[in-house]
Formats: structure tokens, sequence, C-alpha cells
């Protein structure tokens, strides 16, 4: 056990449909990381935040929305799904933003949108 | 624009070998790079990482090679073992201003008996 909880571990959904993903940081972690990977992309970098504040933005999508809450965990939402999303999402955490470089990751949430 | 190459896709490897695996970065700026292995089921699992201000780092049958002029660093896997079969993830970062890492397309590793 990695001390990063994701969950569901599995999503079915129906195209056109909304989801939540939940995250919980290892305990002491500040920063909580949302990836993508998909077969042919391997892991893309979706957003980050630190202590509840966005700080950096990767390759997510309008349709994609993340936040993380006081007591930081955090919640990737997925509108308006689309086949191409299917994919697993991971979530890391990291002690804090910028001195300590460590992730850990959780063991992901494997969405498929039929 | 893909900010790690990772080469190959793919590596088979037998028993007591070893297994190389490289990357490319392109940010002059990137001051860590890290390995991830990742077993089917799990997320990627932190393996060993190193710094530009040293060109090796070895632990236990794993080692980096890191050449900071040519930008590319690579992983060694000393008498691979089929417990090593796992997808092998390079990284680098961070992004300036924040602490996010890029990493490579993986490459699958197979140690057969």
């Amino acid at each position: 056990d990695s001390g990063v909880t994701q969950t569901p571990k599995h999503l079915i959904t129906a195209t056109g449909q909304r989801v939540t993903l939940r995250c919980s940081p290892r305990s002491g972690d500040l920063s909580v990381y949302w990836y993508q990977q998909s077969l042919d992309q391997g892991l893309q970098f979706l957003i980050q935040y630190y202590n509840g504040e966005e700080r950096a933005k990767g390759n997510i999508l309008e349709r994609f929305s993340a936040q993380q809450f006081p007591d930081l965990h955090s919640e990737l939402n997925l509108s308006s799904l689309e086949l191409g999303d299917s994919a697993l999402y991971f979530c890391a955490s990291s002690v804090d933003a910028g001195q300590n470089y460590g992730y850990t990751f959780g063991s992901g949430t494997r969405l498929t949108v039929v | 624009q893909q900010q790690v190459k990772q080469s190959p896709q793919s590596l088979i490897v037998q028993k007591g070998g070893i297994s190389i695996i490289n990357c490319a970065y392109e940010n002059t700026a990137f001051d860590y790079f890290p390995w991830y292995q990742q077993f089917p089921g799990k997320g990627p699992a932190l393996l060993i990482a190193i710094r530009p201000d040293v060109s090796e780092k070895k632990e236990g049958r794993f080692t980096i090679s890191f050449n900071k002029s040519a930008k590319q660093f690579s992983l060694h896997i000393m008498d691979s073992q089929p417990g090593d079969s796992a997808t092998y993830f390079c990284a680098a970062g961070p992004q300036p201003g924040a602490n996010n890492l890029f990493f490579g397309t993986g490459t699958r590793l197979t140690v057969i008996p």
C-alpha cells in the first residue's frame, strides 16, 4: 500500500456522462497530481494542486476539472465523456511543490467509456 | 511536444542478462531524473533517481547513467530476473514553478527464464 488512495478502482459509464474520481494523498503530503495513462500516450500530466491551490496545468481538456479540498483530498471531474477518455487515471502526491520531487502514486482508477 | 523520449517500447531479455532502457530529454532546466517501475494493476513506484551533478548512480542491480551534454540518461538492470518483468518509465522535471514530472512512454520489459 503506497499510502495514496484512489476510488473507485473501476468505473464503466456511457458516453456523455459525468464521473468523479477521488484521491486521498499520503499523510503529510500537500501536493496532488493527476495523470492519465493510455496505451499509446504513456503518462500524461493533467493538473497539480498544492495545499488547495492549482499549481500547474498540463494537457487537461476543458471538459475535465479538478479541485483539492481543505482536508487535502482531491477530485477529478470528467464530463461529456467520450470513448477516447477511456484510460487509467492516476493520482500521485508529494510532500511539497518545489524542493522535494519524490512522487507516490496510487493504484489508479480504470475508466471505461462505452 | 514530447518532453521525454524513451526507447525501446518493449524489451525481452534472458534471465541473468543486462536490460538497458534509454531516455532523452529536451529541457536543460530539468534537474531530477527518476525511473519508475509499474506492475500490472498497480501504480508506478519510484525505483531510482539521479540529479545532474553525478554521472552515475547505483542501487543494487539498478544503475542510472546520466550524460548531461547529450541530454540523455539510461537505466541498466544487471542480472535481470523474471521478477523484474514490468513496465519502466523514465521521467524528468520539474516544470519550472511547479513540481510535475514529464514521463516517457514506457518500456515493457520481459525477462524470460
